[in-house]
């Protein structure tokens, strides 16, 4: 099945600089990668997805890159704040409609 | 809009019981999936449902089980538990069955002791 590595399972930075994540995943059908944000005591919020079809996209300060040739999808914060601190998880989906499967978790870490 | 809600938000129970699980969708949102958390094995797929059929189904053993209603709810089930039950059951709901954004609810802290 579907697996997908995440890197790194933390990072610290500090306010204002950049954060990026990277995820690999396995399967070739994978065709749809979001991104969740996960608070303390909260579900899992989504901050960004991209399609195969597409190589990048920006919202603001947060973008996403997906390499369908070497199966990797990266997550770029820019300006980091304090707020953005959390846990945060890549995931694909394929052919198994309503299947997502995530990575193990980045915990994001930002100082003032 | 209201997002998607689950109760309840804790539970306690004892190895051997069982518990039931809800989950309301966004309003208009069809598919249902449910997920497992835990700090060893992260977020694993448990099943999906869609029109009140279930359509995918992840490695669990069928103590785990779930069924949808024809408003689109959803429950799920976990018979003769265990110790490793013990987890965070979230379920997401979207638009159809097709690939769309999954919209978390805060999910069901379970503890079984």
């Amino acid at each position: 099945g579907e697996n997908v590595e995440q890197h790194p399972s933390t990072l610290s930075v500090q306010e204002g600089d950049s954060a990026v994540i990277k995820c690999t995943y396995s399967d070739s059908a994978s065709n749809y990668f979001p991104w969740y944000k996960q608070e303390l005591g909260k579900g899992p919020q989504l901050i960004i997805d991209i399609r195969s079809n597409v190589g990048e996209k920006k919202d603001q300060r947060i973008a996403v890159t997906l390499n369908k040739t070497a199966k990797h999808f990266s997550l770029h914060i820019t300006e980091t704040q304090p707020e953005d601190s959390a846990v945060y998880f890549c995931a694909s989906e394929g052919t198994s409609y309503g299947k997502l499967t995530f990575g193990q978790g980045t915990i994001l870490t930002v100082h003032p | 809009k209201a997002g998607v809600t689950q109760t309840p938000r804790y539970l306690i129970k004892t190895r051997g019981q069982q518990v039931t699980l809800s989950c309301s969708p966004i309003s208009g949102h069809r598919s249902v999936s449910w997920y497992q958390q835990t700090p060893g094995q992260g977020l694993q797929f448990l099943f999906e449902y869609f029109s009140e059929t279930q359509r995918n189904k992840g490695n669990f053993p069928g103590r785990f089980s779930g069924r949808q209603f024809s408003n689109s709810r959803s429950e799920m089930n976990v018979s003769t538990l265990e110790l490793g039950d013990s987890a965070l059951y979230l379920c997401a709901s979207k638009i159809s069955g097709s690939q769309e954004t999954q919209y978390f609810g805060p999910g069901t802290r379970l503890l079984v002791l």
